[in-house]
């Protein structure tokens, strides 16, 4: 069976620290891989979507960047967090006939 | 531009007081309709896909239903531990983009005692 795991669970960066969230997924070939960014009591902002290695498209302008180095893995980051970067961070993994959507058990991030 | 509303933002039920959760959308190439139970601080947990109107689902006191506006999910004499925030998502193809997620921004539902 399919599972997809996100590390860390929890982290307290200062502002103008480095990121580093790390999704990989199991039981899958080439999946089509999400981040997601959900503010408190807010739905989820898609970041990120990549269909393939190397392969990344990005929804909205900000501050992060996303990477996908090996087919199941998808690592979120930036260079130099903001506060406004703080969030519940939450990574997808959408089957190719587009019917089952598994969720990483997500990373809560606090800048300060 | 595709759009996701869910309403009302938050609700309050007694236990065994059944309501329904809207979920409205305009998207073209809608490849499923989702509804998600999020606990606080938990990634979301999977209830339904609907594809076609006209389509129902169950799982325990929830019924899920789709047209082609909308998708309610209903809730029949609710109890304490029904308390969650339900999102809707819906997945539209998009080509050699593969497919996109959009969520609605939730209903929080609170059952009291």
């Amino acid at each position: 069976s399919q599972t997809i795991h996100q590390w860390p669970a929890t982290l307290v960066q200062p502002v103008g620290s480095p990121l580093s969230l790390e999704c990989t997924v199991e039981g899958t070939s080439n999946p089509n891989l999400y981040w997601y960014r959900q503010a408190a009591g807010r739905g989820l902002q898609l970041l990120f979507y990549s269909v393939g290695i190397g392969q990344i498209s990005s929804e909205v302008p900000q501050n992060l960047s996303a990477s996908r180095p090996q087919d199941r893995q998808f690592i979120l980051s930036s260079k130099k967090l903001l506060l406004s970067d703080s969030g519940f961070y939450l990574c997808a993994w959408v089957s190719p006939a587009g019917n089952t959507i598994y969720f990483g058990e997500g990373s809560w991030l606090t800048v300060v | 531009e595709d759009q996701v509303t869910q309403s009302p933002e938050a609700l309050r039920l007694q236990e065994g007081e059944s309501s329904s959760l809207n979920c409205s959308y305009t998207v073209s190439g809608l490849r499923g309709l989702f509804w998600y139970r999020q606990d606080p601080g938990k990634g979301p947990e999977f209830l339904f896909t609907l594809y076609s109107a006209g389509e129902e689902k169950e799982k325990e006191r929830l019924k899920a239903t789709l047209t082609k506006k909308e998708s309610f999910l209903h809730i029949t004499a609710p109890k304490p531990e029904d308390s969650a925030t339900y999102l809707c998502a819906v997945n539209m193809y998009r080509g050699t983009s593969g497919s996109r997620l959009t969520f609605g921004e939730g209903t929080q539902l609170t059952v009291n005692p």
